[in-house]
């Protein structure tokens, strides 16, 4: 089946600092990336949609100068989550959507902002 | 606006025991709806998915039912085991967008 990576898997930063996570479809292209966050015990809230080629579509009350998407290839999209705050910590999880529509999750990165 | 429901929140069992995880959603204009499986601190495995046409899929030891009328969806685990053990999210699609709208998950412990 289609392979979605996550790098890193977990990142601890210091509060004002910038962190980049990317998201990889490794085996198929994939012209739209969604990127969610999930607080412990909580569901997945999605962020933002990434589609290649164009400027991501955020979600209401997402920070669109905060959470930074970049979609640059078929195959890759990142994250940086700027001047983070310890309040930025959760887990973050995007997913792929392959030609059958079809998403695909990758295993998520577990962001700490001390 | 969506708001995609589960419950129980948590839910404890012996081993062996047929179990049914609830999922609800307001509106029933859906696209399909699907279950997905998370361990702790991992991603999602998709379980089921179900197109808002059909009234059931079945995998193995899992049977996912949706009625798409009352706005209601449920997964039932046959014969639980210990390694079932996980969130269980339902997640439905509004239209051909990808969007998924998740419920809050439901917690299974399977005790051994």
């Amino acid at each position: 089946g289609a392979v979605v990576s996550q790098h890193p898997s977990r990142v601890i930063c210091k509060s004002g600092t910038s962190v980049k996570i990317e998201c990889r479809s490794l085996d198929f292209q994939a012209t739209t990336m969604f990127w969610y966050r999930q607080f412990p015990k909580k569901s997945l809230m999605l962020m933002a949609t990434s589609n290649e080629g164009s400027k991501a579509t955020y979600e209401q009350g997402v920070e669109k100068d905060k959470f930074l998407i970049n979609h640059a290839s078929l195959t890759l999209s990142t994250l940086t989550v700027t001047s983070a705050h310890p309040e930025d910590s959760s887990f973050y999880i995007c997913s792929a959507g392959d030609s059958q529509e079809t998403q695909y999750f990758g295993p998520g990165t577990r962001l700490l902002v001390l | 606006k969506q708001e995609v429901t589960q419950i129980p929140a948590a839910l404890s069992v012996p081993e062996g025991e047929n179990l049914v995880l609830n999922c609800s959603f307001t509106d029933s204009a859906i696209y399909n709806l699907q279950w997905f499986r998370q361990d702790p601190g991992k991603g999602l495995t998709s379980l089921l998915l179900i197109q808002s046409s059909q009234r059931e899929q079945t995998s193995g030891r899992l049977n996912a039912s949706l009625d798409k009328s009352s706005g209601r969806s449920t997964l039932y685990i046959a014969a639980s085991q210990p390694g079932d053990s996980a969130t269980y999210l339902c997640a439905v699609r509004m239209d051909s967008s990808y969007k998924l709208i998740f419920g809050s998950g439901t917690r299974l412990l399977v005790r051994p």
